[in-house]
């Protein structure tokens, strides 16, 4: 079983709909991270948790560090909004700091 | 645009030569990490260098090897590489290497073919 667990793989919506993308996790953290990337790699870092709920335009995420769940939110999805959503958990081990990624979702925002 | 500068963006090597990769940090940022995507999968967390020492590294042999400047810049270096090193390495820098500190700000990416 993977440290980081996303749901669900893939995703297509409807232009306009609410969409949730959830993360599970295993180990203790201090952080949990959204990210986004566009087909050509490129990374943007959307939030960064540690507790409660943050809101961003569209885009809102929360986390439960006593269920060790995440789940990130977009209203009103827009073709623009395609892209994978990754998630990925930073915690201390043995190595020292180290960030754990889910194997990501990939969303389709048809119009 | 987050700052945070790699290159080269494209590289082409063959198996057993060595390759180094450059991140240049955003301004301010003491914290560099490194990570590897393979084609459709994941990124995978190779290392993080704060304040010029490693501070965490992931399940990545000793051939992968790291450097971080006075100036916060960093360096990943391969050596003896091999055909699955082919994949985009990432650089992100962040202000602190914690939780409380460390959000984000990523590179566009090396993209390094192994033939």
């Amino acid at each position: 079983k993977n440290e980081v667990e996303q749901s669900p793989q893939n995703l297509t919506a409807q232009e306009g709909e609410f969409i949730t993308i959830n993360c599970s996790y295993s180990v203790g953290i201090s952080a949990l991270h959204w990210l986004q990337q566009h087909p050509g790699g490129g990374i943007v870092s959307l939030f960064m948790l540690s507790s409660g709920k943050k809101k961003h335009g569209r885009l809102i995420a929360t986390i439960n560090i006593q269920e060790k769940h995440s789940s990130l939110h977009i209203t009103a999805s827009h073709p623009r909004d395609s892209a994978v959503y990754i998630c990925a958990v930073r915690s201390r081990g043995v190595g020292g700091n180290k960030l754990v990624f889910g194997a990501g979702t990939i969303l389709r925002v048809k119009s | 645009e987050t700052g945070v500068t790699q290159s080269p963006t494209h590289l082409i090597k063959t198996r057993g030569q060595q390759v180094t990769l450059r991140c240049s940090s955003q301004s301010g940022h003491n914290t560099v990490s490194w990570y590897q995507q393979a084609l459709g999968q994941g990124p995978q967390f190779i290392f993080q260098y704060y304040r010029e020492e490693e501070n965490g590294r992931g399940n990545f042999p000793p051939r992968f090897s790291g450097l971080q400047f006075p100036n916060y810049s960093s360096e990943l270096n391969v050596n003896a590489l091999e055909l699955d090193d082919s994949a985009l390495y990432l650089c992100a820098s962040s202000l602190g290497p914690g939780g409380h500190t460390g959000e984000l700000f990523f590179g566009e990416g090396s993209r390094l073919t192994v033939l």
